[in-house]
């Protein structure tokens, strides 16, 4: 079975330009996280959506929004971006919202955003 | 207020044991999880456990949770060279059960000399 899947793996944009990421879920996963990660330092939660909806967010600044489609897939979108939003960007995908019953959180090999 | 704390370098040689150590804040957290990151990679479950656990084993990682002191640690045993990585520590606190929240710490790289 295919794990968490991200697109683009890297890319480059300059200030003020606008990116767009996407994350295919495990089959069967209805929750998609997404997690910042700058060098050197441990993931930082952006949002949780769970059947399309918003269930959580983050300590980040509105030029971050988020959207999960009927499939389950979700793009993450930054707006005017700054030097730095440079990062990997991760999506984890877990069965369910929460923790219960041991389920688990799996999280793809990210997307590296450089912005220059 | 949710914060995870890790020392962040251990160097061992090849065949000992490594402990890597965490604390958190959070005392409702549910779920505690071990994470492995390998240079320019995603992050790799490792292991996990549940709060009112007191120690997990599954091959050569033992995880121990002392949940007075809110300290978690992560040993493994017969380290190997590929075991060279970063480590996180996370909580899924209480609070957040809903969300799907993860915190983590800064990472510990885990050197191993041959």
């Amino acid at each position: 079975d295919a794990g968490v899947t991200q697109s683009p793996t890297h890319l480059i944009k300059t200030r003020g330009q606008h990116v767009t990421l996407r994350c295919s879920p495990i089959s069967g996963h209805k929750s998609v996280s997404w997690y910042q990660q700058v060098l050197g330092q441990g993931p930082q939660f952006i949002f949780q959506y769970y059947e399309k909806e918003e269930r959580g967010r983050g300590n980040f600044p509105d030029r971050f929004s988020a959207r999960q489609f009927p499939n389950y897939s979700s793009e993450l979108n930054v707006n005017a971006l700054l030097l730095g939003d440079s990062a990997l960007y991760l999506c984890a995908s877990s069965p369910s919202p929460t923790g219960i019953s041991g389920n688990t959180i799996y999280f793809g090999e990210g997307s590296w955003l450089t912005v220059v | 207020g949710e914060d995870v704390e890790q020392s962040l370098f251990l160097s061992v040689r090849e065949g000992d044991s490594s402990v890597i150590n965490c604390t958190y804040t959070d005392s409702s957290s549910t779920y505690l999880y071990w994470y492995k990151q390998e240079p320019g990679a995603g992050l790799q479950l490792l292991t996990y456990i549940f709060s009112n656990m007191d120690m997990k084993q599954d091959q050569r990682l033992t995880v121990l949770l002392n949940k007075k002191d809110k300290h978690l640690s992560l040993r493994i045993a017969d380290t190997q060279t590929g075991d060279s990585a970063i480590y996180f520590c996370a909580e899924s606190p209480d609070g957040s059960g809903n969300t799907g929240k993860l915190i983590f710490g800064q990472g510990t790289t885990l050197q191993v000399k041959p």
